[in-house]
């Protein structure tokens, strides 16, 4: 099992553009989630879904938009970046909710000049 | 309020030296509690999840104090590869977790 992995794993971007970052788990989890790790701060939770069909925002969702079509895919959508969404990008997964293990992927590295 | 609050270090401790960290939530409705080590650059992994009896993996122990909204972790008989960040996580139910900015420890030879 590859678990989940994220593509790419580092993208630079002008102000304005539009860019997907790709996110896709193996291991059939229904819950899958989005989170940005800025500097010195702890991850946030961007959106999360808990099924194919099925999303919802979690704590800085602005700026960003997701789908989940199928189990393994969760895509991540900025549609006019701006500097403020310079980050790291974590999409994780967990096969039940709440008390379960996150399985995170390797990140991607998103600046915006 | 930050919902998790962590002393962010950095701790730096020679090898063989038992080192903790505390972690301290505001929600009193927090339902599940965690412990995360991220090496530098790397994605998150879970190192062991907090049981309200207090739990134990190997050398590190967790403690969780309800009534005072508090999280530990001890590492006893550091090792140079217990050099890490430790992501405190807190889930207040459904799917909504918050994570601590992290305690940076250093295990120096």
């Amino acid at each position: 099992n590859a678990g989940v992995t994220q593509t790419p794993k580092f993208r630079i971007l002008k102000i304005g553009q539009s860019m997907t970052l790709q996110c896709t788990q193996d291991m059939n989890h229904n819950y899958m989630y989005w989170y940005r790790q800025d500097p010195g701060m702890g991850l946030k939770l961007i959106y999360y879904s808990v099924g194919a069909g099925i999303t919802d925002k979690g704590e800085v969702p602005n700026g960003y938009n997701v789908s989940r079509s199928t189990t393994e895919d969760f895509p991540l959508r900025l549609e006019l970046a701006a500097p403020s969404q310079t980050s790291v990008y974590f999409c994780a997964s967990s096969y039940l909710a709440g008390g379960n293990e996150q399985f995170f992927g390797p990140g991607t590295r998103l600046t915006v000049l | 309020r930050k919902e998790v609050e962590q002393d962010p270090g950095p701790f730096n401790v020679p090898e063989g030296a038992t080192v903790a960290f505390n972690c301290t939530y505001s929600n009193s409705a927090s339902q599940s509690f965690f412990w995360y080590r991220q090496d530098c650059r790397k994605e998150p992994k879970l190192l062991m999840s907090v049981y309200s009896s207090g739990n134990e993996d190997g050398r590190f122990t967790a403690q969780l104090n309800r009534a005072s909204q508090y999280i530990s972790l001890l590492i006893r008989d550091s090792k140079l590869s217990d050099s890490a960040t430790y992501l405190c996580v807190v889930n207040i139910g459904g799917n909504q977790f918050y994570f601590g900015t992290g305690t940076s420890l250093t295990v120096i030879p």
